[in-house]
């Protein structure tokens, strides 16, 4: 149990575009998501939290207009990354956590390049 | 930053040895969380410690933790060329609230050699 899947696994865009990652808990329901993003040979840099149904909360530095998170359902959370650039490129990476539990359980990543 | 810092940042061994990653934290834990990643993949759970524990085992995983000098240790015994691997430890502080948010080490590299 505890299967949290993301789509797509990898994307390549060119600059510019937009692209909505989305994050999948497969056979629970995911009170809070969480999105990371982690750089080559670096860590997982926590990006937001979301509840569902509310707002995101960022972390200090990533630009909630840029980078926008939608909770609409205690399975689904997506990330669209809006007009994105070569910097955008990275592994980004959805948590998914149920009420009470402590432990998070991770999606399989998102390798997103943009041109 | 709240990041904490793992030690070594790499680590080689033989195939049959010990691995020991070292993790060090900033402020007081509600508990600490080992993970490992796989090369371009997502991460795995591998065990949770809470702030009044001080060691547990899983398996070939020993995780210790000595909340006097926020610092945890993670031991795989007999190790594999299967546990090649990024090995993250990860905190969820006190101040976190009902969030629970985890606040990633730095990582430690561990290469088992065949």
């Amino acid at each position: 149990g505890a299967v949290v899947s993301q789509h797509p696994s990898w994307v390549i865009c060119k600059s510019g575009t937009s692209v909505k990652i989305e994050c999948r808990s497969l056979d629970f329901q995911a009170t809070t998501m969480f999105w990371y993003r982690q750089f080559p040979k670096q860590s997982l840099m926590l990006m937001a939290t979301s509840n569902e149904g509310s707002k995101a909360t960022y972390e200090q530095g990533v630009e909630k207009d840029k980078f926008l998170i939608n909770h609409a359902s205690l399975t689904l959370s997506t990330l669209t990354v809006t007009s994105a650039h070569p910097e955008d490129s990275s592994f980004y990476i959805c948590s998914a956590k149920r009420e009470y539990y402590n432990e998070q359980f991770f999606g399989p990543g998102t390798r997103l390049t943009v041109l | 930053s709240q990041q904490g810092e793992e030690d070594p940042q790499a680590l080689s061994i033989q195939e049959g040895e010990n691995a020991t990653m070292n993790c060090s934290y900033k402020t007081s834990i509600n508990n600490l969380q080992w993970y490992r990643q796989n090369s371009g993949r997502g991460l795995v759970h591998l065990i949770l410690i809470r702030s009044n524990e001080r060691e547990k085992h899983s398996g070939r995983l020993r995780v210790t933790l000595d909340t006097s000098k926020k610092s945890s240790s993670l031991l795989i015994t007999a190790s594999r060329a299967a546990d090649t691997a990024s090995y993250f430890c990860a905190t969820v502080y006190i101040s976190s609230g009902s969030a629970r948010q985890l606040t990633f080490g730095s990582g430690t590299q561990l290469t088992v050699l065949p």
